[in-house]
């Protein structure tokens, strides 16, 4: 059974930083690609970044380049999300997603439960 | 960025009543790489089609979708208590990935 499960999130004031862990389970994790998507409260659902599956292709949204950084460690079955200069706009609930396929391109045939981030002063 | 427009916002229809949810894209959506989630409250998103027409696994086969190029759909064919929920298209040909804003279907 896949397993995606987030952890990492909580308070954190403007300006600080964060890292989101991602621990898989139930599947090859190394031939997958991993994003992280999020959803602020009562809003939609927005990508925020993607890896291939050997960390070859990486993305980012607008919001987050330059202050968001993605990785994985294929050896520990575990998805991170370096998460810099934090705003009020990026307080969201943060889901794991596991690729369909192990590109940079893909839909998203699991999630997590997601991690809360909460920014306020 | 590509954006996606959903429509209709809300949808309420009956038990057994056909689905009809739209996706359109501002720019044309490469390989037809469309995907729609359902999300019910609460809950995560799950996968129902990837490739604009491809069921994922275990998704019941009421749930179709066609389209491409700029304009796709979501049908359900004969909806159940249970497809209560919101459903979000999503394009990933190209970067950065986006997701529509959603169409909330509520059952009667």
């Amino acid at each position: 059974e896949v397993q995606l499960v987030e952890s990492g999130g909580g308070l954190v004031q403007p300006g600080r930083s964060l890292r989101l862990s991602c621990a898989a389970s139930g599947f090859t994790f190394d031939d997958y690609a991993m994003n992280w998507v999020r959803q602020a409260p009562g809003k939609g659902l927005e990508w925020v970044s993607g890896i291939s599956w050997n960390s070859g292709s990486i993305g980012y949204a607008d919001s987050v380049k330059g202050r968001f950084t993605i990785s994985r460690d294929n050896a520990k079955n575990s998805l991170y999300l370096q998460m810099n200069s934090l705003r009020a706009e990026d307080m969201a609930l943060y889901y794991c997603a596991k690729g369909v396929y192990s590109g940079s391109h893909n839909a998203f045939d699991f999630w997590g439960q997601g991690t809360m981030v909460t920014v306020s002063s | 960025e590509i954006v996606l427009t959903q429509s209709p916002g809300t949808l309420s229809l009956s038990p057994g009543e056909r689905a009809t949810l739209s996706c359109t894209a501002s720019q044309r959506v490469s390989s037809n790489y469309l995907a729609w989630y359902q999300q019910r409250p609460g809950q995560a998103p799950r996968l129902l089609i990837y490739g604009a027409s491809s069921r994922a696994t275990g998704i019941p086969d009421r749930f179709s979708g066609s389209g491409s190029g700029t304009d796709f759909t979501l049908t359900i064919s004969s909806l159940e208590p249970e497809d209560s929920a919101v459903y979000y298209c999503q394009q990933y040909g190209t970067s950065p990935l986006t997701f529509g804003g959603g169409t909330k279907v509520q059952i009667k």
